[in-house]
């Protein structure tokens, strides 16, 4: 099974700002990552896949980035909206996995 | 407008059943593959299985094997997840998810399965 860590686990960070989350894979998972994005009591939103393609109605201001085993999520000027937990998933070996998260919150 | 509801969850005894559903609308739903994940206190976010468009496919992780059946009735846009043998461990909210080239594109609201005495 792969491995995936994200780090940090929390990003305090201040509105407007620049957000840059991490996302490890324990082996080659080429570009076969997705991000989700989850606010308290709703479902995960998928924001990205194929490591940098943004997803339907997802802001020019969320990007991705890295292949293989090393991948950021960038989120260029923080807005009130996106304070929430970040998830990286792995699609390319059974069984899917996902990291364990990375809360951004308010600084 | 993809619509995901899922159903089913409840309070259950260990070692008990449930079988949880999910209805889908606003795409043609047996063209798609679909999962079905989980979110629990002690390993976050997992995905637990998934089925081909035609369910002729099917694939699961290890922890569910042989407890857990997924199945589809593209006849009424519905999916479904037997769960049998529950443990405490399997307490958690569970999502359906409509895949597009393996990526989970939409999901529902889910719904909550707790396992305790």
């Amino acid at each position: 099974e792969i491995v995936m860590t994200q780090s940090p686990a929390t990003l305090s960070v201040s509105p407007g700002q620049r957000a840059t989350l991490s996302c490890r894979a324990s082996q080659s998972i080429s570009s076969d990552l997705a991000w989700f994005q989850q606010k308290r009591g709703q479902a995960p939103r998928l924001l990205m896949y194929r490591s940098s393609t943004r997803a339907t109605g997802i802001p020019a201001r969320f990007s991705g980035n890295g292949s293989a085993t090393e991948f950021t999520l960038t989120i260029s000027s923080l807005q009130s909206e996106d304070f929430a937990i970040y998830y990286c998933q792995q699609y390319n070996n059974w069984p899917w996995t996902f990291g364990q998260g990375t809360k951004v919150d308010v600084k | 407008e993809v619509q995901l509801v899922e159903s089913g969850g409840g309070l259950v005894q260990p070692g008990g059943s449930l079988r949880l559903s999910c209805a889908a609308s606003g795409f043609t739903f047996s063209t798609h593959w679909m999962s079905w994940v989980r979110q629990t206190l002690g390993k976050g976010l997992e995905w637990v299985a998934n089925i081909r468009d035609d369910g002729g496919v099917i694939h699961y992780v290890d922890s569910v094997k042989g407890r857990f059946t997924v199945s589809r009735d593209n006849a009424k846009n519905t999916l479904y997840l037997q769960i049998n043998s529950l443990r405490v461990e399997d307490t958690g909210v569970y999502y359906c998810a409509r895949d597009i080239h393996s990526v989970h594109e939409d999901w529902g609201q889910g719904t909550l399965v707790s396992v305790s005495s």
